[in-house]
């Protein structure tokens, strides 16, 4: 069964330095991942995916993620973290192919101090 | 505006009394979700649709029932609400040729007494 794991509850970072996400998967054939980002009293936002192709993915906000097939992992990057990237972030993996299944972590929250 | 909104999107209410949360976009996709959001356990999928009547269980159906009587509207029934479904709803939509970006509605904060 796929499955997507977020082992950091919370990640706190000075302004300024890189950031990074942690997210591990467990899928059965081609993964499809996702990285959503939730402000406070707001609906997720769409950060980037990685569906096939080149393992390092570019998204929004200046946030990109790599793909490590043989660490299972998907961790999501900054290279210089602001104060306005506090929020809630979501992994997400795509459920079994022919469904609209979705499974996300559990949410890790970043705070960036100034 | 490109969007998905729902309603309401706060609701206390007691527990057996019929609710539905409505769900529209206004993007033609085919494809829409309802997750709950729940402290520690993230976002689960309730229920999804792949199309005008075609719906099928996510992880957490139970307690919920959904319909997709046309592509713009997807609402969550929730026949008998019980407290262990206060929790925050939210709807989501995708398009047939990208059908990996989700796009989230606003959110539907629900308490049941």
């Amino acid at each position: 069964a796929q499955s997507v794991a977020q082992p950091e509850d919370q990640v706190n970072v000075a302004e300024g330095n890189p950031l990074t996400v942690k997210c591990t998967y467990s899928v059965s054939g081609n993964p499809y991942l996702f990285w959503y980002v939730q402000y406070p009293n707001r609906g997720l936002q769409f950060l980037l995916k990685y569906i096939t192709g080149d393992n390092l993915v570019k998204g929004s906000y200046g946030f990109e993620a790599e793909f490590n097939k043989s660490q299972t992992s998907f961790h999501l990057k900054k290279p210089s973290a602001l104060v306005s990237d506090s929020a809630l972030y979501f992994c997400a993996v795509r459920g079994p192919a022919g469904t609209y299944k979705y499974i996300f972590g559990t949410g890790t929250r970043l705070k960036v101090l100034a | 505006e490109a969007q998905v909104t729902q309603n309401p999107r706060y609701l206390i209410t007691v527990t057996g009394k019929k609710l539905t949360v409505t769900c529209s976009q206004n993007m033609n996709h085919e494809y829409m979700s309802w997750y709950r959001q729940d402290p520690g356990l993230g976002l689960r999928q309730i229920y999804y649709s792949m199309n005008v009547e075609v719906t099928d269980k996510g992880d957490v159906p139970e307690g919920y029932k959904v319909s997709r009587k046309e592509k713009r509207n997807f609402p969550l029934i929730l026949e008998s609400p019980s407290p262990n479904q206060t929790s925050l709803y939210f709807c989501a939509s995708s398009s047939g040729t990208s059908v990996y970006e989700q796009y989230f509605g606003p959110g539907t904060r629900l308490t049941v007494t």
